[in-house]
């Protein structure tokens, strides 16, 4: 599986934009990118997924960076209940069987102060 | 959205005892489920893929006589930690995906063994 790299956690504060990167340089032609946010005791949910084009929802953005080696996921407006360990995952679609399962990396802790 | 229901949320059990953690997925068939395990500070680690009418695929490294995993039908998939140890302690989570790229988690189960 191609690995992702995040940093190991940020702080914002209330209202302010969040900016959460994610390398993926090996990243293959066939690899979606995934986020899930954890918030504590809890299991993870979906926040975004993208393939080479920028996305927007109601929970957040993420930009692709052209060559697709890097992502960044967008929380406009940080609020508390946005603090959570956010993982960026690569999920191959291309491998039927193997794809299906995403594997978690370590994630970044985002802290949102008031 | 799609719902995965987990249960029990947390169990206490003495040490060499059995349980059973059950996955339902409420509002969609899933022939696949997926096991995840979390201790305290880490991040998950995919314990394995359970399939509908055969045999789960477990990760390497998990033992499959100890983390027994049934599929019997398309919304119910059951982990029994077997013979539970105090190092068995742990954030156990089970997830599906009823089609399309999104994961559904269920909320997780808190197994403390004593």
């Amino acid at each position: 599986d191609a690995k992702t790299t995040q940093p190991n956690s940020m702080e914002s504060n209330e209202e302010e934009p969040v900016h959460l990167p994610c390398n993926h340089s090996t990243i293959s032609g066939t690899d979606y990118i995934h986020w899930y946010r954890q918030l504590p005791s809890q299991g993870p949910e979906y926040v975004i997924h993208g393939l080479t084009s920028n996305v927007n929802n109601r929970m957040a953005s993420l930009a692709i960076a052209e060559d697709r080696k890097s992502s960044t996921l967008i929380l406009h407006r940080a609020t508390l209940r946005d603090a959570a360990v956010y993982y960026c995952i690569l999920r191959d679609w291309g491998i039927k069987a193997a794809g299906n399962k995403l594997t978690f990396g370590g994630g970044t802790r985002v802290l949102v102060k008031p | 959205g799609a719902v995965v229901s987990q249960h029990p949320s947390w169990v206490i059990c003495k040490s060499g005892t059995s349980v059973k953690i059950e996955c339902r997925s409420l509002d969609f068939q899933a022939t696949t489920m997926f096991w995840y395990r979390q201790f305290p500070k880490q991040s998950l680690m995919l314990m394995a893929t359970s399939n509908e009418g055969s045999k789960a695929t477990y990760e390497q490294g998990v033992e499959k006589d100890k983390f027994l995993i049934n599929h019997a039908s398309l919304t119910l998939s059951t982990l029994t930690v077997t013979s539970a140890h105090p190092e068995d302690s742990s954030f156990y989570i089970c997830s599906a995906r009823p089609r399309g790229e999104k994961l559904f988690f269920g909320s997780g189960t808190q197994l403390s063994v004593l």
